[in-house]
C-alpha cells in the first residue's frame, strides 16, 4: 500500500517569512495530492491540492510543488502571519478515494 | 447547511462495552469515511463507503463495523471498546475524486 511521509514534524517562523513542508510518497501510481490545515479542536480543511498531471498549483500565498520522478510533493506558505499556526497533513492516492495521510507538521508563525 | 455533522463529541468507554459513533452529511455525497487520529500518526482510514449499500475496509478496520444506513448517514460501531481504541475519529464525506469533506471528530477514551 501507499506510504507517505511528511517533515519537519515541527517547524516555527517569525511572521512574514516563508514555511515550506515536504513529503514523499511510496506509490507510483498515486495521481492525487491534497493538504490539510487542522486547527485544535477541529477537523481537517482542505487548503490546496494537485493531481498528478500538474506541476505546480498556486492560491494566494500557498503553493503546493509535485515531483512525480522522485515522487515527493511540498507546500509553500509565503508571508506567513499568525492565524497560519495549525497542524498541516499531506495526503496521497489514487484517485482521490482512499487518502493516505502523514504524519502531520506543527506550523507556530512568531509575532 | 451544516456539513458532516458528528455524535456524540466525547465519550469515555469502559474496556468491552459497545458504541455507535453517528455520522451525518447534508452535502448529497456519494462517498463517506470513517478515520482514527492518533499522535503523531496522522489520520488513518478504517472503513469508507463509496456509494449508498457498499462499505469496505480500509487500513485498520480491526475491532470495528460500520453501517451505511442511507445516503446520509454513516455509522462505526465498536462492539468491544479496548484502550488501543482510544482515539480522536473522523467522518468524511466527498464525491469520488473531489475533496473530502471532515467533521467537528469524537473524542474517544476507553479505560
Amino acid at each position: 500500500g501507499e506510504n507517505v511521509e511528511q517533515h519537519p514534524s515541527t517547524l516555527s517562523v517569525q511572521e512574514g517569512d516563508s514555511a515550506v513542508i515536504k513529503c514523499t510518497y511510496s506509490d507510483s501510481a498515486s495521481n492525487y495530492f491534497p493538504w490539510y490545515k487542522q486547527e485544535l479542536g477541529k477537523g481537517p480543511q482542505l487548503i490546496i491540492d494537485i493531481r498528478s498531471n500538474v506541476g505546480e498549483k498556486k492560491d494566494q500565498r500557498i503553493a503546493v510543488t509535485l515531483n512525480k520522478t522522485a515522487k515527493h510533493f511540498s507546500l509553500h506558505i509565503t508571508e506567513t502571519q499568525p492565524e497560519d499556526s495549525a497542524v498541516y497533513f499531506c495526503a496521497a492516492s489514487r484517485a482521490a478515494r482512499q487518502l493516505t495521510f502523514g504524519s502531520g507538521t506543527q506550523l507556530t508563525v512568531l509575532p | 447547511n451544516a456539513g458532516v455533522t458528528q455524535t456524540p463529541k466525547f465519550q469515555v468507554l469502559k474496556t468491552g462495552q459497545s458504541m455507535t459513533l453517528q455520522c451525518a452529511q447534508d452535502m448529497n455525497h456519494n462517498s463517506m469515511y470513517w478515520y482514527r487520529q492518533d499522535p503523531g500518526m496522522g489520520l488513518r482510514l478504517i472503513y469508507y463507503s463509496a456509494s449508498e449499500g457498499t462499505t469496505d475496509k480500509g487500513e485498520v478496520p480491526n475491532g470495528y463495523n460500520v453501517s451505511r444506513l442511507n445516503k446520509r448517514e454513516f455509522s462505526l460501531r465498536l462492539e468491544s471498546a479496548a484502550p488501543s481504541q482510544t482515539s480522536v475519529y473522523f467522518c468524511a464525506s466527498s464525491e469520488p475524486t473531489y475533496e473530502q469533506y471532515f467533521g467537528p471528530g469524537t473524542r474517544l477514551t476507553v479505560t
